[in-house]
């Protein structure tokens, strides 16, 4: 069964210093989705993706964030100088069309800012 | 504010009995939703959803519902198994392409 990946599964870095988390999506997925979830707390909507381009985005996803489809199968969340509340869950998932709700999620990349 | 919320927490059921995991919502414009299940470790994965149009759905042991005059959705887990140990979020589906989550409750399956 097709699977969403991400890498790496876990990272730990030093406050200030960049971040760059992958995820290959599923293959004929059109949108794309970062999440971030907080130890015990909801999932949180960062930003879609669709056709190369941002379509929307939260409060959260300020200008320290950015998203790239460099390749056409690789997705990317870059952080650029990283906080302590950075340290979360990130989840990238894929969608296949609008008309479903059904994402589908990644394991996930932990992201712990020391 | 447009919101998703749960009304607990934390859920513990005896092995083989029904659950019934609760969520409200805020935005009476809110036409869609969807349930997802979130296992230790894991990212979330798609449970079941409803339209607005219908005020229930049932899947392989699970049915949803829908009450929209009082802005409310329940998921139900017929004869509740160990496996169905984890957190459970419903979502909106908002106008455009981004799914909000509400706060999840944690279903805690006693043997």
């Amino acid at each position: 069964e097709p699977e969403v990946t991400q890498t790496p599964s876990h990272q730990v870095t030093q406050m200030g210093q960049e971040v760059i988390l992958r995820c290959v999506p599923i293959s004929n997925h059109l949108y794309f989705y970062w999440y971030r979830q907080i130890l015990g707390q909801k999932v949180e909507f960062l930003v879609s993706f669709y056709n190369n381009e941002i379509s929307e985005k939260s409060e959260i996803f300020d200008d320290q964030f950015s998203v790239e489809r460099p390749d056409g199968s690789n997705f990317t969340l870059k952080i650029r100088s990283t906080k302590l509340e950075d340290s979360a869950m990130y989840f990238c998932a894929g969608r296949l069309a609008m008309n479903t709700g059904e994402l589908f999620f990644g394991e996930g990349s932990r992201l712990t800012v020391l | 504010g447009e919101s998703v919320g749960l009304h607990l927490p934390t859920l513990s059921v005896q092995e083989g009995d029904n659950s019934i995991i609760n969520c409200a919502y805020s935005n009476s414009a809110s036409d869609y939703f969807i349930w997802y299940k979130q296992e230790s470790g894991k990212g979330p994965q798609f449970i079941i959803d409803i339209r607005s149009n219908m005020d229930k759905r049932q899947g392989q042991r699970v049915t949803v519902l829908l009450n929209k005059t009082v802005k409310h959705l329940s998921l139900q887990i017929a004869a509740t198994q160990p496996g169905d140990s984890a957190v459970y979020f419903c979502a909106e589906n908002n106008a455009g392409n981004m799914l909000t989550f509400g706060g999840g409750t944690r279903l805690m399956v006693k043997p």
